[in-house]
């Protein structure tokens, strides 16, 4: 069965700083996708990007950028100039391109941004 | 376009009681997707529908049911409420499966 690992429960960076969440997963699929949800304390979940595994190329939207590594099963995510409305949750997903429909998400990691 | 719709918001139920939570998907999307959001707990997978038939199902005990109705909308119904099925319920759909999920508002359910 797939897995999603978060190992860093919470983080906090200045504002205008970078930051890096990271997030591993375990599968022995060689096609999937990978996403990465922002919850804030209005609960909604929203999604910040996504990733086809068979892209070489690291998706990027506007700030948020990530370091997809296939063959290490790595996918973390890259907050650029972090804004006070970064403040959330942030769950990493992964989801198989054939057969089982379901995301499958991480423990989440809480990002707290310091004015 | 109207997102994914979740009713109630909230509410609060006593052991024992049953519970039905509703959710409407995004116009044009045939899959529903209910995920139980228990604190410390992380998204659990709940069930998944699509036209109209149970698709999946998680690791959660028969009581957790659902279905899904001809306009795709669907019902979670919960009975015999124990305290620990207090959580945020979450509803989503999907149009096909590279483009993740979108995501209602939830249901915050509090069992006491």
């Amino acid at each position: 069965a797939q897995t999603v690992t978060q190992s860093q429960p919470e983080m906090s960076v200045q504002e205008a700083e970078t930051v890096t969440l990271s997030c591993t997963y375990d599968t022995s699929e060689s096609d999937y996708y990978l996403f990465w949800y922002k919850q804030p304390p209005s609960r909604q979940m929203i999604l910040v990007i996504r990733q086809e595994a068979y892209k070489q190329q690291n998706a990027t939207e506007n700030r948020f950028s990530v370091n997809f590594q296939k063959a290490a099963k790595s996918f973390s995510l890259k907050i650029s100039d972090s804004q006070l409305g970064d403040a959330a949750m942030y769950f990493c997903a992964y989801r198989s391109a054939w057969g089982d429909d379901k995301i499958i998400f991480g423990k989440g990691t809480r990002l707290h941004i310091l004015p | 376009e109207a997102g994914v719709t979740q009713s109630p918001t909230h509410l609060i139920k006593t052991r024992g009681q049953q519970v039905t939570l509703r959710c409407s998907p995004i116009s044009g999307h045939t899959s529903v997707y209910w995920y139980q959001q228990a604190l410390g707990l992380g998204l659990q997978f709940l069930l998944w529908y699509d036209e109209g038939e149970e698709r999946n199902r998680g690791n959660f005990p028969p009581r957790f049911s659902g279905r899904q109705f001809p306009n795709y909308s669907s019902e979670l119904n919960v009975n015999a409420l124990e305290l620990e099925d207090s959580a945020l319920y979450l509803c989503a759909s999907s149009p096909i499966p590279n483009y993740g999920y979108t995501f209602g508002s939830g249901t915050r359910l509090t069992v006491v």
